[in-house]
């Protein structure tokens, strides 16, 4: 069964610039949960998609936006890009949503450079 | 969600056993126990959970005390592959589909 799949995997961007980040989650999964990873911070929420509707969001501002496709897949935007926004994006998906048993299966990740 | 404490490090030596504690005191009725490492360069994944219970799988094992404000994963033969860090997490048995993370506990395993 193959794993949750990002792309790209590097990515250096510039000040003001936009992107957007992709992730595949496991067959048959429907919940994408986003992540941010930082030296600082460590690993912070973002927020999570199931079945193409967002159902949990982490306190980030509203520069950072995403979205689920009909088959899972999922996308996250930053918009305006600040240096601070330099981490490690992960994306993790799982069988369902909101289950407290619910193991969630995690990517590589895509490492955001903001120059 | 309620929060955890972790060491910030520890060490091990290879193929002995491991303890890594978590203390969760303010733990609710409805909070699952979660475990997921870090390895270096990689996404985190998923270790072992429970809820009142010992577990066991074939990562590890995870014992609870009986009042639910302490968890300790055992790791029975630590390798050098298990230099991780290890996040305890508690999963509130809701609606919310995140993971908090604290900071964890990074293990260093000693040829």
């Amino acid at each position: 069964k193959a794993g949750v799949t990002q792309t790209p995997r590097y990515l250096i961007k510039t000040r003001g610039q936009q992107v957007t980040l992709s992730c595949s989650p496991i067959s048959g999964h429907r919940s994408v949960s986003w992540y941010q990873q930082t030296p600082g911070q460590g690993l912070q929420f973002l927020f999570e998609y199931f079945s193409e509707t967002q159902r949990n969001k982490g306190n980030f501002p509203g520069r950072f936006s995403g979205r689920q496709f009909s088959n899972s897949r999922s996308e996250m935007n930053v918009s305006t890009l600040e240096l601070g926004d330099s981490a490690l994006y992960l994306c993790a998906s799982s069988r369902f949503s909101g289950s407290s048993y619910n193991e969630q299966f995690f990517g590589p990740g895509t490492r955001l450079t903001v120059l | 969600d309620a929060k955890t404490t972790q060491p910030n490090s520890m060490e091990s030596n290879e193929e002995e056993p491991v303890h890594l504690p978590c203390n969760h005191s303010t733990i609710s009725g409805t909070d699952y126990i979660h475990w997921y490492r870090q390895l270096p360069s990689q996404g985190p994944e998923y270790v072992i959970h429970g809820l009142t219970s010992n577990v066991n799988n074939r990562m590890a094992s995870l014992a609870i005390a009986e009042d639910r404000k302490s968890s300790t994963l055992i790791l029975h033969r630590a390798t050098l592959r298990d230099a991780a860090v290890y996040y305890c997490i508690l999963k509130y048995g809701g609606s919310q589909g995140n993971l908090i993370f604290g900071k964890g506990t990074k293990l260093s395993v000693k040829p």
